[in-house]
């Protein structure tokens, strides 16, 4: 079965600075996707960022990048420039490729993120 | 486009009781996920649907149902209700078939809480 950690259950960054929040997982499985998710205090959960597995590249949208370590399975999250309204409740998750349709998420336990003004 | 909706926002039940919640996905979307999250253990599948039919099912009791119409609107049904399933309800729903590479867009959730 898979599972996914996130070791940080609170972080705190200053305005403008950038923060890296931590994710690792734990799989048999060689192809998979890897999604950040976003869930401020109105609840709705917002996709971040995703990484397709096979992809070597990592993936970046705008002030948000990952460090995909595929051998280490490792998943981070980097915020730069980090604004008031990055404040929330980070998810990191998994969901499988192969190994019957679905789009089940296997979610880690969050990090809970400040931001200092 | 809308998102996904889902009502009620809040709701209160007494033990014993039993509850309906809804979900309407994005217009376009057939594929429709629930999962519970709760501080003890965090987020956690219940089922999805795709074509009126649930694809795959959580590892929870049988007193958690749900169905898909043919709109692709969801409804999860509990029934019995129990203090521990006091949580937050959250819908999602993505274009393409279950286990496609679409990503999924998610609710505001329904609060559940049980007296």
């Amino acid at each position: 079965a898979q599972t996914v950690t996130q070791s940080q259950p609170e972080m705190s960054v200053q305005e403008a600075e950038t923060v890296t929040l931590s994710c690792t997982y734990d799989t048999s499985e060689s192809d998979y996707y890897l999604f950040w998710y976003k869930q401020p205090p109105s609840r709705q959960m917002i996709l971040v960022i995703r990484q397709e597995a096979y992809k070597q590249q990592n993936a970046t949208e705008n002030r948000f990048s990952v460090n995909f370590q595929k051998a280490a399975k490792s998943f981070s999250l980097k915020i730069s420039d980090s604004q008031l309204g990055d404040a929330a409740m980070y998810f990191c998750a998994y969901r499988r490729f192969y190994g019957g349709a679905t789009n089940k998420l296997i979610f880690g336990t969050g990090t809970l993120l400040a931001v200092q003004p | 486009k809308a998102g996904v909706t889902q009502t009620p926002r809040y709701l209160i039940k007494t033990r014993g009781q039993q509850v309906t919640l809804s979900c309407s996905p994005i217009s376009g979307h057939r594929s429709v996920s629930w999962y519970q999250q709760t501080p003890g253990q965090g987020l956690q599948f219940l089922f999805e649907y795709f074509s009126e039919t649930q694809r795959n099912k959580g590892n929870f009791p049988g007193r958690f149902s749900g169905r898909q119409f043919s709109n692709s609107r969801s409804e999860m049904n509990v029934s019995t209700l129990e203090l521990g399933d006091s949580a937050l309800y959250l819908c999602a729903s993505s274009s393409g078939t279950v286990g496609s590479n679409q990503p999924q867009h998610f609710g505001d959730g329904t609060r559940l809480s049980i007296l």
